[in-house]
Order: C-alpha cells, then structure tokens, then sequence
C-alpha cells in the first residue's frame, strides 16, 4: 500500500509571492491533516480536512489555506509569502470516519524556504 | 491550554544502553498520548498511543511507555539501544475530541553512540 506522497519536496520561494503544496493520502483514508514544522516552534497543526471539508483549524493567519478534493487529495495554499513561512509542511492521513485519535500517517513533507 | 514538555532536548546514549525519554503534559483531564519518531529527511512515525486502558503501553521497535496520571508523565523507555534508534523523537498529546490536531513536544534527539 503505497504511503502518503507529497509534492513537491523542496520548494524555493520569494517573499509576497504565493505557493500551493499537495498531498496524497493513503488510499482509503478521507482525513488529511497539516503541519508546520520549523526549529523554533516544533510541529504546529494547520487544519484538517474530511470529505472536502474543514474539520479543525489551528492558530494560523488566513493566509494559510487548505482545500480537499472528492478523491481525498489535498492542497495547502500559502498567500503572500513571509520569510516566517520558511518551514517542512506535513501531510498526515487517516481513517478517521468520526472525531477520535485515529492513528496519523505522515508523509516526508515539502521543505519550503521564502528568501 | 494543554502543553507538552519534553525534558532534555538532546540525549545521548551507548549502543546497548538503557533509552529514557521524558515526557510531560499539562492537562485536568487525562487526554490521549503518543510518541513519534522522525528520521532524517523524513516524516513521523507513531512509536506507541496511550488511550485508556493499561497504562503501560508496548510499541514498536521494543519501546514502551508508562503513562503515570499522578505525575502527568508519559516517559518513553526502551532497555537496550541500538545504532539504528538515533533519531528525533516526539511526545504529543491530544485532548479528547481534538481528533487529529495533536499537540506536540519540542522534541528529542537521540544518539546513539558505539
């Protein structure tokens, strides 16, 4: 069974400008989770999708949005780019048919630097 | 709002040695607990969960894990390292009804020295 791929790994950007990462869960799973991760904060929950639609929310500036589409693929949208987005964004899926710890299943993650 | 300390951001260890990893949370509520482990340029990978039950929580690659309510302790433990541990690990929790959005530690590097 293949695991959860994202896309692009590396991305490099300028600040103001806008990136789009995706993210394909394992097949079967409908909820697809967002992390950021960077040296100074850890690992932060972005948002979490279930059959195309926003389930949770973290603490993140509007500028960070995420979307899911009917197959369970995701995409992750950051607008305006600031140095302070630099950062491994993570994709995790689950199983989660209903609200409850369900085990995540992370992929490597897309490494994002904003000059 | 609910918080988890990892105590010792690097630990260092010799192969074979005992692994100690120390974790913290805050929280009236007992939530849901796990650690992760991430390799170089890699994602994470869950070691063990605590839900309820036994407190005393088996994992993979021979960790395991105590959950200790009286001191909001969830320290990660394994009796002999090997080469192949070294990596980051990670404490999170997860209050009930949060579903995915997991709250996680700072973390802890581990090497593993010969």
């Amino acid at each position: 069974k293949a695991g959860v791929t994202q896309t692009p790994r590396y991305l490099i950007k300028t600040r103001g400008q806008q990136v789009t990462l995706s993210c394909s869960p394992i097949s079967g799973h409908r909820s697809v989770s967002w992390y950021q991760q960077t040296p100074g904060q850890g690992l932060q929950f972005l948002f979490e999708y279930f059959s195309e639609t926003q389930r949770n929310k973290g603490n993140f500036p509007g500028r960070f949005s995420g979307r899911q589409f009917s197959n369970s693929r995701s995409e992750m949208n950051v607008s305006t780019l600031e140095l302070g987005d630099s950062a491994l964004y993570l994709c995790a899926s689950s199983l989660a048919d209903r609200v409850t710890n369900e085990k995540l299943f992370f992929g490597s993650g897309t490494q994002l630097s904003v000059l | 709002a609910q918080s988890v300390t990892q105590l010792g951001s690097h630990v260092s260890v010799s192969e074979g040695a005992l692994v100690l990893l120390r974790c913290n949370y805050s929280s009236s509520v007992p939530p849901y607990l796990f650690w992760y482990v991430q390799y170089p340029n890699q994602g994470l990978q869950l070691l063990l969960k605590y839900t309820t039950g036994a407190t005393l929580v088996k994992g993979i690659n021979g960790f395991e894990a105590e959950f200790k309510k009286s001191e909001t302790s969830f320290h990660l433990t394994k009796p002999s390292a090997h080469m192949s541990d070294a990596a980051e690990y990670f404490c999170a929790v997860s209050p009930e009804g949060a579903g995915t959005a997991l709250i996680f530690g700072k973390g802890t590097t581990l090497s593993v020295s010969s």
